[in-house]
């Protein structure tokens, strides 16, 4: 597609509740990134990958955080026994290369945990 | 730790240029400045970057100070479609990892008014 597309927009989860969300990237980008955005404030990092490999995951908040990218091109990040506090915006970005332009986002997903 | 201090707040009249102001006093040598913007549910847009010289496109122009200690976004016509907020980045240089974090900040919130 013509940008990162992300799902689903928005989501409700009971605490406790696994959750996945997914990414798709520009077709052919190598890199692959997650960000959380919690109100008010900037994006932070989560996890890095490049093609497959999961290069970086040190921004995870928990290990109750997970993402893979099993064939280089979807991402889907995972977070088990979801909590009040992961309430945010979650953000994927992919590039051609792992720094040196500019990443594309996506519009994000929006969770939600009552 | 962010590398960048930005205005929080910022306002501009429609078809004026705005200029967004960033302080990187501790950039070194490699490291580029990055600006993004962020509008009003939406993931982050990459508008440029630059190392030393002064960079234009079709969004933006950015001007970087001689001593690479600040630099200068300029939206050269702003319409109330570039109300948003901007973050000026530095990304952290280096072989390892920090290279293409992006530590956004809480950025300058644009409004441009009629």
């Amino acid at each position: 597609g013509a940008g990162v597309s992300q799902s689903p927009r928005y989501k409700v989860a009971k605490r406790g509740q696994d959750v996945a969300l997914r990414c798709d990237p520009i077709s052919g980008h190598v890199s692959l990134f997650w960000y959380q955005q919690a109100l008010g404030q900037g994006p932070e990092f989560l996890t890095y990958f490049q093609n497959e490999a999961q290069l970086d995951k040190s921004g995870l908040p928990s290990d109750r955080f997970f993402a893979e990218r099993p064939e280089g091109s979807v991402s889907t990040l995972k977070i088990q026994r979801t909590q009040q506090e992961d309430s945010a915006v979650y953000l994927c970005a992919s590039s051609l290369v792992g720094f040196g332009s500019g990443y594309t986002f996506g519009s994000g997903t929006r969770l939600t945990v009552v | 730790d962010a590398k960048t201090t930005q205005p929080p707040s910022m306002d501009c009249a429609e078809g004026r240029a705005a200029n967004l102001p960033c302080n990187h006093s501790t950039i070194s040598g490699n490291e580029y400045v990055y600006w993004y913007r962020q509008i009003h549910s939406q993931g982050p847009q990459y508008i440029i970057h630059g190392l030393k010289n002064n960079e234009t496109n079709e969004m933006a122009s950015l001007i970087i100070t001689e001593d690479r200690k600040s630099s200068t976004l300029i939206l050269p016509h702003a319409t109330l479609r570039d109300t948003a907020v901007y973050y000026c980045i530095v990304p952290v240089e280096g072989s390892g990892a920090g290279s293409y974090q992006l530590t956004f900040g809480k950025g300058t919130k644009l409004s441009v008014i009629p």
